[in-house]
This record gives structure tokens, C-alpha cells and sequence, in this order.
């Protein structure tokens, strides 16, 4: 069946230096969506992607899209502690798919 | 955006027993979800709520353990059945809202411990 894998699962990081999850998807993807859930949160969507090779910036997040439109990455430039928590790619086919997770704690 | 409240937020319940999750949304909704996620781990869909109808479950969730009702456009319950220990999880609705596009809004969580 359809699966979503993200790597790495855990990544502690010192504030200031810089993070990055990837997510796969064993299928094509028609978009990829992330969120982020702080601990004893929900999850809050933070963008989505649709289109293949597609880039996005959020102030220090950059979001991008596989040109095979499998996989996608998230990456933070000069973590602050405010970046804690557990970050989710959602890859929509038939049906939104979460990936695994990638919790990041970020060290003062 | 969306507002979306849950009842109860929490509840301890023993084994055997059912409990009802409510979920309100104040925003027009297109698609409504539940999903259960274990402590530390990622987002399982257990159906989507689809409104005067049957909920569409996915594989290894039925209705006679999970069965749910969407009267409306903006209110939805689920109902976890005969619980036991392996059901304790927190359940979440999202929904998807008539001006955005996928992006799912998801409610605060009902925490459920199972003894």
C-alpha cells in the first residue's frame, strides 16, 4: 500500500544551525502538504506544494517538491528554539498519506 | 481558517465501554476526516465523514467499531466501540473548508486512556 517515510525520525540540533527532514513517497504524489505539531499540540499546516520541482520560502523554511513529485524536503536555516516539534509531510493521492514525522528538538 | 472545537478534550474509560467524540466546525465545510495518532507517532485516517451518508473507512478500520455520523456540514461524531487498551490514542477530526485548497484544519484532540 501507499507509504510515507520521512528521515531523519529524531534530529537535535544547536540553536542556530540548520535542519532538514525529507519525506518519499512509494507513489506519485498530486501534492505534498506539511504541518508542524508542537508537543501536546495539533498539527498546523504550514504549505503545500503542487507542482513538480515546485519551491517555496517561508521566511528561514524552504519547502520543495521532487521533480518526480515523490518526494519533497523541508529544510530550516538558523534553528531558534521556537522550531521546536515534530514536523509531517502529507502526501495527497486518493487520500491524504502522513509520513512517519521528524521530531526536532533544538538545543539553546 | 477554521475553528474547530472537540468534546470531551480528554476521558479515562473502561474496557467494554463506548465513547462519543464530537467534533464542531464554524467554518463551511467540504471534507471532514478522522484520524487517531498514537503518542509519538505519525496520523493514521481512520474514515472520512461524508455528510447523510456512510463514513468511508480505510483498511483496518469498520463501522461497527468506529462508526460515525455527520448529520450536517459542520458537526460530525465518532464513536470508538467496545473499547479496549489498544484503543487508548488521541482522536482527531480536520476538516478541509469550502476557501481553502487541502489544507486540513485540525481540532485540539480528544485524549483517550482505556483501562
Amino acid at each position: 500500500g501507499q507509504q510515507v517515510m520521512q528521515i531523519p525520525q529524531y534530529q537535535h540540533v544547536q540553536e542556530g544551525e540548520d535542519f532538514t527532514t525529507y519525506c518519499n513517497s512509494s507513489t506519485t504524489l498530486s501534492n505534498i502538504q506539511w504541518y508542524k505539531q508542537r508537543p501536546g499540540g495539533h498539527p498546523v499546516f504550514l504549505i503545500q506544494l503542487v507542482k513538480s520541482g515546485e519551491v517555496k520560502k517561508q521566511k528561514r523554511l524552504t519547502f520543495q517538491f521532487g521533480e518526480a513529485k515523490k518526494n519533497s524536503s523541508l529544510h530550516i536555516t538558523a534553528t531558534q528554539t521556537t522550531d521546536v516539534g515534530t514536523y509531517f509531510c502529507a502526501g495527497l493521492s486518493n487520500q491524504f498519506y502522513f509520513g512517519t514525522g521528524t521530531s526536532l528538538t533544538v538545543i539553546p | 481558517s477554521a475553528v474547530i472545537s472537540q468534546k470531551p478534550s480528554r476521558d479515562i474509560c473502561q474496557r467494554g465501554t463506548s465513547l462519543t467524540i464530537q467534533c464542531q466546525v464554524d467554518s463551511q465545510v467540504t471534507m471532514m476526516f478522522w484520524y487517531r495518532q498514537q503518542p509519538g507517532q505519525s496520523l493514521t485516517l481512520i474514515a472520512t465523514a461524508n455528510q447523510g451518508s456512510e463514513a468511508t473507512y480505510e483498511s483496518g478500520f469498520v463501522i461497527d467499531k468506529f462508526p460515525i455520523s455527520r448529520p450536517n456540514l459542520t458537526f460530525s461524531t465518532l464513536t470508538v466501540s467496545n473499547m479496549s487498551p489498544e484503543d487508548s490514542s488521541i482522536y482527531l477530526c480536520s476538516v478541509v473548508i469550502a476557501s481553502s485548497y487541502n489544507e486540513q484544519f485540525f481540532g485540539p484532540g480528544t485524549r483517550l486512556t482505556v483501562l
